[in-house]
């Protein structure tokens, strides 16, 4: 069975640090895996990452694939307070087209 | 805004009751994704479709149901309806399958209340 799992499910960090949330993912046909965020109600898109090692760049987000160990990171340094939300990671599959998303990880920035 | 519209943005309805979720999907995109979205499954993929038709399923009940029509708006129908379906229901849009390369585009939601 198709499946994306994130990590940590939640977090809770001071605002400066920085962050590192995991999305690991076991699915047949891989086409390209996809971050957003979430806050009040539509996910909104951040990085989608086809392939491995490049890692792409927005601000203070940065996300890396890697298609070997079948897994991708979202760091966010020096963290603010307006990025508390949760953070999906979702995998698009080749052939019959669906995307298959994670739990989600909640991130709550302290001020 | 996103550019993809859902309608209504609540809905409070009783067990047994049948609802319409609609969806306009951003101008230019020819795909429409549904899911649906509760506390303890995150977002589940329900049903995708292409230019009117239906291209992908996901765990979709067999009391839902979705078309897409002409004008590429999409309506997601809701019967027998049960107090687990309450959630969130997602329509997502993109030009045309497997074309993420800006993201798939999510409306702002309907959120379905069964009581």
């Amino acid at each position: 069975e198709d499946k994306v799992v994130q990590s940590p499910l939640s977090l809770v960090v001071h605002e400066g640090d920085t962050v590192t949330l995991n999305c690991s993912y076991e699915v047949t046909n891989f086409r390209s895996l996809l971050w957003y965020k979430q806050e009040k109600k539509a996910p909104t898109f951040l990085f989608m990452l086809t392939s491995s090692g490049i890692e792409k760049k927005s601000g203070r987000l940065s996300s890396i694939l890697d298609k070997k160990e079948l897994f991708s990171i979202l760091n966010i340094t020096a963290t603010q307070t307006g990025d508390s939300a949760i953070y999906l990671c979702a995998v698009e599959l080749r052939g019959d087209d669906k995307i298959i998303f994670g739990k989600g990880t909640r991130l709550h920035i302290l001020p | 805004d996103s550019g993809v519209t859902q309608t209504p943005k609540h809905l409070i309805t009783a067990t047994g009751q049948r609802v319409t979720l609609r969806c306009s999907p951003r101008s230019g995109d020819l795909s429409v994704y549904w899911y649906q979205q509760s506390l303890d499954q995150g977002l589940q993929f329900l049903i995708q479709y292409y230019n009117g038709e239906e291209r992908a399923k996901g765990n979709i009940l067999e009391r839902f149901s979705a078309q897409q029509f002409p004008d590429l708006h999409s309506e997601l129908n809701l019967s027998s309806l049960e107090l687990g379906d309450s959630a969130l229901y997602f329509c997502a849009s993109s030009v045309v399958p497997g074309w993420a390369n800006e993201g798939y585009t999510f409306g702002s939601g309907t959120r379905l209340t069964v009581v």
